[in-house]
């Protein structure tokens, strides 16, 4: 089945690391996104990517990093100069045009 | 610029009773529109479009919306509401145009969807 798999569910982050998470898809999209979601705030956009080695900044990119080096794949890096990086992450695709998007099942990154 | 609201943050109905679930958007050209559903711990999944044509979009799940351009709307609905239906909604909006060259979407909050036994 075709689908975007996100790894890992969950991940914790120490003070000053940079933590990397993972979003593959086998739906040959172009189109990649990263979505920070809070209770009551919705979703946010992180980063998109509209093809490989192209990616642009969303509404709140600060303390966030992407590469886009495979059509597969759009990983995200936290930084460590994201001071409030406790969030659910959802890796989303989709065709250029009017089509819906995919959605990851997220990563829920915690802070020790 | 594009916008959508979603005007209820929590809407509770009994089972076996229609549902809505509200959503206005604003585009400068031609919206767009779609319907996802989000249970704990899980990623959005598609319910249904607007692009254009008929203004009843029947989607998944015995969800339908109807789209009403002057009232800029697209309002979810089902006849019959079930427990498993509790979940967050969210609606999207995308400009025809695309805003800026772009074409990503605009999401509402969310509303929390809670179907009462």
């Amino acid at each position: 089945d075709g689908g975007i798999t996100q790894s890992p569910k969950y991940l914790f982050r120490k003070e000053g690391q940079n933590v990397t998470l993972s979003c593959e898809q086998n739906l040959n999209h172009d189109a990649m996104y990263w979505y920070r979601q809070d209770p009551g705030q919705g979703l946010r956009l992180i980063y998109y990517s509209q093809i490989v080695n192209d990616f642009q900044k969303g509404d709140i990119a600060e303390g966030y990093s992407v590469s886009r080096e495979k059509k597969e794949s759009f990983p995200l890096t936290v930084t460590s100069a994201q001071k409030n990086p406790t969030a659910f992450y959802l890796c989303a695709s989709s065709t250029v045009l009017n089509q819906p998007q995919h959605f990851g099942d997220g990563t829920r990154l915690s802070i020790l | 610029a594009q916008s959508v609201a979603q005007p209820e943050d929590q809407v509770n109905v009994a089972e076996g009773n229609p549902l809505t679930v509200k959503c206005t958007y604003s585009v400068s050209g031609n919206p767009y529109l779609f319907w996802y559903v989000q249970y704990p711990n899980r990623g959005l999944q598609f319910l249904l479009k607007y692009i254009t044509g008929d203004n009843l979009v029947k989607g998944s799940y015995g969800f339908e919306a109807e789209f009403n351009k002057s009232q800029t709307s697209f309002h979810l609905k089902k006849p019959s509401a079930l427990v498993s239906d509790s979940a967050l909604y969210f609606c999207a909006v995308r400009d025809e145009g695309g805003q800026g060259g772009s074409y990503i979407p605009t999401f509402g909050r969310g509303t929390s969807l809670i179907v009462h036994p």
